[in-house]
């Protein structure tokens, strides 16, 4: 168990919905990072925000939204949902990125399914 | 773009057999180079190299950086049924954000 906690689980829907994951980062990890890892595209990293703050963008849809609460934990937002986005979503979270030892602690995944 | 390659895609081993994995990269950059081991679900930490970091070792597991040819070797001896699992290989780059770039991993099958 990384201390990283994600829900839900699993998360079914439809086609043109919304849906909200949430995240919350190991204690005293101030980093958190989204990636999205479906089959045939491997781990992508979506975005990073520190101390709630966006620090680093990656491939994320504009379509997906994220943001950073003042209790660290993170919610990713994503909207107008299409069959493509059906993967795993795991949130990481690390202490410090501009510390030299800057592991990120992955968690479990939400699994979403789109129908 | 940031890139990282990993091979073999898939290795089948029997138990016993000392495997070596693979991982290149070509980042702007480079702060560090990740290891981790993705069994069911959410990837778990092995190894973090950087530049003052080229080798760790844990137990049967250990893994080598070269800067010079931008690369990373994972070394496991005596593999057991318990190694099953995709290997990923990950790149940090950055100032002061921290983006990792993930290889597609190597699936690591060990039988009896």
């Amino acid at each position: 168990d990384s201390g990283v906690t994600q829900t839900p689980k699993h998360l079914i829907t439809a086609t043109g919905q919304r849906v909200t994951l949430r995240c919350s980062p190991r204690s005293g990890d101030l980093s958190v990072y989204w990636y999205q890892q479906s089959l045939d595209q491997g781990l992508q990293f979506l975005i990073q925000y520190y101390n709630g703050e966006e620090r680093a963008k990656g491939n994320i849809l504009e379509r997906f939204s994220a943001q950073q609460f003042p209790d660290l934990h993170s919610e990713l937002n994503l909207s107008s949902l299409e069959l493509g986005d059906s993967a795993l979503y795991f949130c990481a979270s690390s202490v410090d990125p501009r510390a030299r030892m800057n592991e990120q602690f992955f968690g479990p995944g939400t699994r979403l399914t789109v129908l | 773009e940031d890139k990282v390659v990993q091979s073999p895609l898939s290795l089948v081993v029997h138990e016993g057999d000392t495997v070596t994995l693979n991982c290149s990269y070509e980042v702007t950059n480079f702060r560090s180079l990740l290891w981790y081991k993705q069994e069911k679900k959410a990837p778990t930490f092995l190894f973090m190299l950087t530049s003052s970091g080229i080798e760790k070792k844990s137990g049967r597991l250990s893994s080598i950086l070269d800067k010079k040819e931008l690369s990373s070797i994972l070394n496991i001896t005596a593999t057991q049924t318990g190694d099953s699992a995709i290997y990923l290989c990950a790149v940090e780059a950055g100032g002061t954000a921290s983006k990792l770039t993930f290889g597609t991993g190597t699936r690591l099958q060990v039988t009896l």
